[in-house]
């Protein structure tokens, strides 16, 4: 699977759009984008994923470029609550099941 | 509807001493994952179940830990004999067609 870079850590102010990026510049044409986000003690929750189209829903919308070597995650209009760590993580195909987990950015949304 | 559900929260133990974390994964959800995660660090794999079957067990210290998964329903992951480095977070997940996965809260395991 290939390995994602992303910033270890951003601010956004409630109600701004968060934009968070994703190098992931050796993935290969058969390989997915996923999102996953980590609240303080909760577990990850998945956020949405995306092959080459864009895509969006309820919670975040996904921006590939169109050589897929990098993406945007955006929380249109952030709240405190969005406050957490993000995975962006590639995976070969959902059937293959693995998510390999970076460290993520941390993302803090204040008032 | 429930979401994975892992007991205990947290748990407190001395080094050498057997520990045991349980998994009730959301109802039909047949795959079931276990995952440790280090102090700063994104959860890693340690054991995948498909049903009542092991199938990606590789990442699973197996000279001290195991896991079962009787009826294909909960979950039990097994320490013994605990060591210091074991100290982390272990999260179960579970997933009907293996394209998302629902985590459960964790266990904060800490060893003395």
């Amino acid at each position: 699977d290939a390995k994602t870079t992303q910033p270890p850590s951003m601010d956004c102010a409630e109600g701004r759009a968060a934009n968070l990026p994703c190098n992931h510049s050796t993935i290969s044409g058969n390989e997915y984008v996923y999102w996953y986000r980590q609240i303080h003690s909760q577990g990850p929750q998945y956020i949405i994923h995306g092959l080459k189209n864009n895509e969006t829903n309820e919670m975040a919308s996904l921006i590939i470029t169109e050589d897929r070597k990098s993406s945007t995650l955006i929380l249109p209009h952030a709240t405190l609550r969005d406050t957490a760590v993000y995975y962006c993580i590639v995976r070969r195909s959902y059937n293959t099941d693995k998510l390999i987990f970076g460290t993520g950015t941390r993302l803090q949304v204040f008032p | 509807e429930a979401g994975v559900v892992q007991s205990p929260r947290y748990k407190i133990i001395e080094k050498k001493q057997p520990v045991a974390f349980w998994c009730n994964p959301i109802s039909g959800h047949n795959t079931l994952y276990w995952y440790r995660q280090n102090l700063g660090q994104g959860p890693e794999l340690l054991i995948r179940y498909e049903n009542e079957e092991a199938v990606d067990d590789s990442q699973l210290p197996k000279d001290r830990f195991s896991a079962e998964r009787l009826k294909g329903v909960d979950s039990t992951l097994k320490i013994q004999p605990a060591e210091l480095g074991d100290s982390a977070v272990y999260l179960c997940a579970s997933s009907l067609d293996k394209n998302i996965q629902y985590f459960g809260a964790g266990t904060r395991l800490s060893v003395l």
